[in-house]
């Protein structure tokens, strides 16, 4: 699978937009791009995920460059409670896997 | 989206007794079901796959007959630790396959914190 890149951390104003960018310059033609995030000590929680086009959801919107070699996952209006950490998964379309990475850590404040 | 829960959300045993951990999928069947496993302050790491009616498949470095794995139904994984010692203690998570093709996704559980005195 290609692997993804995000950074380590971020901090968001509570109420504004947060952009979270993921680096997936190896991805080939079948494979999708997912967005989970982990508040701690919870399992992860699925948020959004796409192909090549743009992909909007109550949760968040999912923007994929036309190359498919970056996205942003987009919280419209982030919450203290959006605090987590988000990862970028990049999945073969027939292989039922995820391979979590580090994942960056969002963190919402007031 | 989809509910998944497990069961029980922690627990404690001692050195040397085995540990069941359930992982139900409440609104949906699903064929396919994974454990992962996570440490502290680390990322979550593929431990099995679970495919109903068949045999679970090990990730590399997992010992299948430690974490025995059964998959009776189409909403029900187990995952039993064997004999475990206090290095198995950990933050177990299930997910359940749900969806097809480009619907498809997977969706986790809470999670079971295992302690092993």
């Amino acid at each position: 699978d290609a692997k993804t890149t995000q950074p380590t951390s971020m901090d968001c104003a509570e109420g504004r937009a947060a952009n979270l960018p993921c680096n997936h310059s190896t991805i080939s033609g079948n494979e999708y791009v997912y967005w989970y995030r982990q508040i701690h000590s919870q399992g992860p929680q699925y948020i959004i995920h796409g192909l090549k086009n743009n992909e909007t959801n109550e949760m968040a919107s999912l923007i994929i460059t036309e190359d498919r070699k970056s996205s942003t996952l987009i919280l419209p209006h982030a919450t203290l409670r959006d605090t987590a950490v988000y990862y970028c998964i990049v999945r073969v379309f027939h292989d039922y896997k995820l391979s979590f990475g580090a994942g960056t850590t969002v963190t919402v404040r007031a | 989206g989809a509910v998944v829960s497990q069961h029980p959300s922690r627990v404690i045993c001692k050195s040397g007794t085995s540990v069941k951990i359930e992982c139900r999928s409440l609104d949906f069947q699903a064929t396919t079901m994974f454990w992962y496993r996570q440490f502290p302050k680390k990322s979550l790491m593929l431990m099995a796959t679970s495919n109903e009616g068949s045999k679970a498949t090990y990730e590399q470095g997992v010992e299948k007959d430690k974490f025995l794995i059964n998959h009776a139904s189409l909403t029900l994984s187990t995952l039993t630790v064997t004999s475990a010692h206090p290095e198995d203690s950990s933050f177990y998570i299930c997910s359940a396959r749900e969806g097809t093709g480009a619907l498809e996704t997977q969706y986790f559980g809470p999670g079971t914190r295992l302690l092993v005195l």
